[in-house]
């Protein structure tokens, strides 16, 4: 695997259940993101974590966890989401120092 | 606080036209610039980025970009559009907090390339 990957890639749950998105990130970078994209608005920022230590959190709703056990994987944990929470969820990395955020494929969530 | 506005969601060209996707920012402090691609069901690919230097950047595919301070303005341009250009592109700022570098994005604008 090269870059960043994210899994699963499509993933529909219910507004009762449990999930969890993964990132990977195969650079050496050590700073990780998550970012909300949904339809007509820009991207947004959900949390950055530095060094595996979360060093930003855009005023997001408690039904989402990050959690970032090292330098190379970040997970995002969902529960009890609504409807509009439905969105691709983008994962991205980088260097310390460096300006520039690479980009994993994103996971399609719907909440139904 | 810093924000970025892409003039036109929508942009159509035809192949073989001049492609130019429009790009303002509004920065308290001197900016980082970038263009990112976004093509069907895939993540964002960096195209092109200013920091400091030449205010005319070149990137992949053929873009470039001219970053010009006095009208707040990083508009992105290819001579010649291709079919396989096809895609979102998204206009950023960055924020040099700390050693992370926030980005904050535009709306982005969908270009169509028609044969």
């Amino acid at each position: 695997e090269t870059g960043v990957t994210q899994t699963p890639r499509h993933l529909v749950m219910g507004m009762t259940n449990k999930k969890s998105l993964k990132c990977e990130q195969h650079l050496g970078h050590n700073a990780m993101y998550w970012y909300k994209q949904s339809a007509k608005k820009p991207l947004e920022l959900m949390f950055v974590y530095n060094f595996k230590e979360q060093t930003e959190n855009n005023s997001v709703p408690s039904r989402f966890s990050p959690e970032c056990p090292n330098s190379s994987h970040l997970f995002l944990h969902l529960h009890t989401l609504q409807p509009e929470d439905s969105a691709l969820y983008l994962c991205a990395s980088s260097q310390e120092g460096a300006v520039e955020q690479y980009f994993g494929p994103g996971t399609r969530l719907t909440v139904t | 606080a810093q924000s970025v506005t892409q003039l036109g969601s929508h942009v159509s060209v035809s192949e073989g036209a001049l492609v130019l996707l429009r790009c303002n920012y509004s920065s308290s402090v001197p900016p980082y610039l970038f263009w990112y691609v976004q093509y069907p069901n895939q993540g964002l690919q960096l195209l092109l980025k200013y920091t400091t230097g030449a205010t005319l950047v070149k990137g992949i595919n053929g873009f470039e970009a001219e970053f010009k301070k006095s009208e707040t303005s990083f508009h992105l341009t290819k001579p010649s559009a291709h079919m396989s250009d096809a895609a979102e592109y998204f206009c950023a700022v960055s924020d040099a907090g700390g050693s992370n570098y926030k980005l904050t994005f535009g709306k982005g604008t969908l270009l169509t390339v028609n044969p």
